[in-house]
């Protein structure tokens, strides 16, 4: 069973605007994490923020928030104030603690384009 | 700041041929990953070790085997290349610590072709 589901291949987005990138999971640990990736055309990916399970409040990180909404079991990424640069595939992931080892699931990624 | 490196950008193989990926991290992490990228599939893990010599299986493990000998050196290995093993190969590295906001930190990946 899809343990991430990301159901926008592809987003568009204006300079300047916010844009919500979607992400879904399915667990039944109560102790899990949550990961935002972004992968450049060049190919690394860029660890962007992270939310816990346990976690009161949403997670921030400079332009990046994690709408946190765990009854609905998600994550949706929300950039604001777009930036040419934040054109790139963004990946959800995540960690079911009680599976140790730290593995990471991930999504099938979303593609965002941000024209000026 | 973590460094992760993989040996190579790119890469051209023949089928049949063994070929050897490695990864190497400064950061002294436990933990460390191979995953392959593939379009619309998302990343999908092929092996992991959580100590030197250790390792286990992930998602996709069939036609690969891995070796940990030092703790900052994890390598991919393809037995017998194929042309299905076409793809981007992504390393990672990560800390063993409570119960887990340690993210992976990956290297700048290697584009596999084989012909």
């Amino acid at each position: 069973a899809q343990k991430i589901t990301q159901t926008q291949p592809g987003m568009f987005v204006q300079e300047k605007e916010a844009v919500t990138l979607d992400c879904t999971y399915d667990t039944s640990d109560p102790s899990y994490g949550l990961f935002w990736y972004k992968q450049p055309s060049s190919g690394e990916m860029i660890f962007l923020i992270y939310q816990g399970s346990y976690d009161q409040q949403n997670a921030t990180e400079g332009r990046y928030s994690l709408n946190f909404q765990k009854a609905r079991k998600s994550a949706n990424l929300v950039i604001s104030a777009s930036q040419l640069g934040d054109s790139a595939m963004y990946f959800c992931a995540m960690r079911e603690v009680d599976t140790g080892f730290q593995k990471l699931v991930f999504g099938t990624g979303t593609r965002l384009l941000v024209s000026p | 700041d973590v460094k992760v490196t993989q040996s190579s950008r790119y890469l051209v193989k023949r089928t049949g041929e063994k070929v050897f990926l490695e990864c190497v991290q400064d950061m002294d992490h436990e933990n460390m990953f191979w995953y392959r990228q593939d379009p619309g599939l998302g990343l999908r893990l092929i092996y992991f070790s959580y100590d030197v010599k250790m390792k286990e299986k992930g998602d996709i493990p069939e036609g690969y085997s891995v070796s940990r000998e030092k703790k900052e050196r994890f390598s991919l290995i393809l037995e017998s290349a194929s042309t299905n093993q076409t793809s981007m190969y992504l390393c990672a590295s990560s800390l063993t610590v409570g119960r887990g906001n340690q993210p992976q930190h990956f290297g700048d990946g290697t584009r596999l072709s084989i012909l």
